[in-house]
């Protein structure tokens, strides 16, 4: 069945410093993968997805994420972290007509 | 435009009660998805309409869910004689077309955040 891997509930970064977020996909078949970010007390926003056009792929507010099929991944990346990214982040890949979400991680940044 | 709109934003519940819970998808948006959202468990999917049609409920827990959509529009989740541990959030979503899976943008609501007590 296809699946998402996130490691690590918790992520504290640095004001100024990379944002990494590492997630790993299973699928026996080409995945459309998305990352979600989700602030307090709301519902999630759609950061950025893959669906085959290219390995990088650009979302909103400075994140990108690179597709890997080596190493069966999508990680998230943003070159400097700000105080607004806190929040959590939830890695998905397409399972039919549903989205199977990673358990996420929970953003820290650290002043 | 509108987005995905969920009332009530909070419920709280007597166990043994039952809970309706509304969502308001995007106008034109076909597909309408409920997830529920719980400490334990996770982001779980609830069930799919593509229209007024559920092709996949598969992910509803017990016989006590059960969801409708009419019009193709507004949809309900209806969780009967309430459980503790039904207490969670439950986000709604919808997508331009259900055509193609998940592939599509998913516009997600606010959430109902249920505490049955």
């Amino acid at each position: 069945a296809q699946s998402v891997t996130q490691l690590g509930s918790h992520v504290s970064v640095s004001e100024g410093a990379l944002v990494l977020l590492r997630c790993n996909y299973s699928s026996s078949v080409p995945p459309y993968l998305f990352w979600y970010v989700q602030y307090p007390n709301q519902g999630l926003q759609l950061l950025l997805k893959y669906t085959s056009a290219a390995t990088l792929v650009k979302g909103i507010n400075g994140f990108e994420a690179e597709f890997k099929k080596s190493e069966t991944s999508f990680h998230l990346t943003k070159p400097s972290a700000h105080m607004s990214d806190a929040a959590e982040y939830f890695c998905a890949v397409s399972v039919g007509n549903r989205l199977a979400f990673g358990k996420g991680n929970q953003v820290v940044v650290i002043p | 435009g509108a987005g995905v709109s969920q009332s009530p934003s909070n419920k709280v519940t007597e166990k043994g009660k039952d809970v309706e819970l509304r969502c308001d998808p995007i106008s034109g948006h076909t597909a309408l998805y409920w997830y529920r959202q719980s400490l334990g468990q996770g982001l779980e999917f609830l069930i799919y309409f593509q229209g007024n049609s559920a092709p996949d409920k598969s992910g509803l827990p017990s016989d006590r869910f059960s969801a409708e959509r009419t019009g193709g529009s507004v949809s309900t989740l209806t969780i009967q004689r309430t459980q503790q541990e039904d207490s969670a959030v439950y986000l709604c979503a919808s997508s331009f077309s259900g055509t193609g899976g998940s592939r599509g943008e998913q516009y997600f609501g606010p959430g109902t955040r249920l505490t049955v007590t």
